[in-house]
């Protein structure tokens, strides 16, 4: 059985502090995408990065960086120097089995 | 930015309507996905079709029906809406192809009186 999971639920963090939020996605697949979505408080979902399984390098698009831990099955995901605009649910989405599963979610709160 | 549209954004409605969520998506995606998501909570599959003419149910046990006639068109609907029902209706399109992202709608926040 696949299984997400997003053990921080809520993070405050004050402007301009870097936010790291973790996922852990427990699966049998040897390969895999797994995604990033950002949930402001109005609701849409937006589609942030995403990485595969078979990559181990970090990697940085814009104040956004991520890696992944082979051994640990473990996506880290990190904002750099937080902004308000930043507060949101982020939810960690395996892609598998013809379907994209999400985690709880981590709420990230960015206080001016 | 993403071509995929829900109507309506809101909607309340009474007990024992029957009620159909529009989704349209203009990407020519042959993937598409019904989630349901109750206020804080994560997002839960019910529905996805692979293409025209192909619905599947999702991991959540949904009193809803869909179809897929057009490959643009994705509606779900409900016979006998019920407060149980209540809740944020979400769809989603993508390509074929583990690495591509799965765009979403505004979503349907439906709400049964």
């Amino acid at each position: 059985a696949q299984k997400v999971t997003q053990a921080q639920t809520e993070i405050s963090v004050v402007e301009k502090e870097d936010v790291t939020l973790d996922c852990v996605y427990e699966t049998r697949d040897t390969t895999y995408y797994l995604f990033w979505y950002k949930q402001p408080p109005s609701g849409e979902l937006v589609f942030l990065i995403r990485r595969n399984s078979f990559d181990e390098q970090n990697e940085i698009s814009g104040r956004y960086s991520w890696n992944f831990q082979k051994s640990t099955s473990s996506f880290n995901f990190t904002i750099t120097a937080s902004q308000v605009v930043d507060s949101a649910v982020y939810f960690c989405a395996p892609y598998g089995n013809n379907r994209l599963a999400f985690g709880k979610g981590n709420q990230v709160v960015v206080i001016p | 930015e993403a071509d995929i549209y829900q109507t309506p954004r809101y909607l309340v409605i009474g007990t024992g309507k029957k009620i159909t969520l529009e989704c349209s998506q203009t990407m020519g995606h042959d993937k598409m996905y019904w989630y349901q998501q109750d206020p804080g909570m994560e997002l839960h599959l019910i529905h996805y079709s692979y293409g025209v003419n192909s619905t599947e149910k999702g991991d959540l046990s949904s009193e809803s029906t869909v179809s897929r006639i057009r490959t643009e068109h994705f509606p779900l609907t409900l016979e006998s809406a019920r407060p149980s029902h209540t809740s944020q209706y979400l769809c989603a399109s993508k390509r074929t192809g583990g690495d591509t992202e799965a765009f979403f709608g505004q979503g349907t926040r439906l709400t049964v009186v």
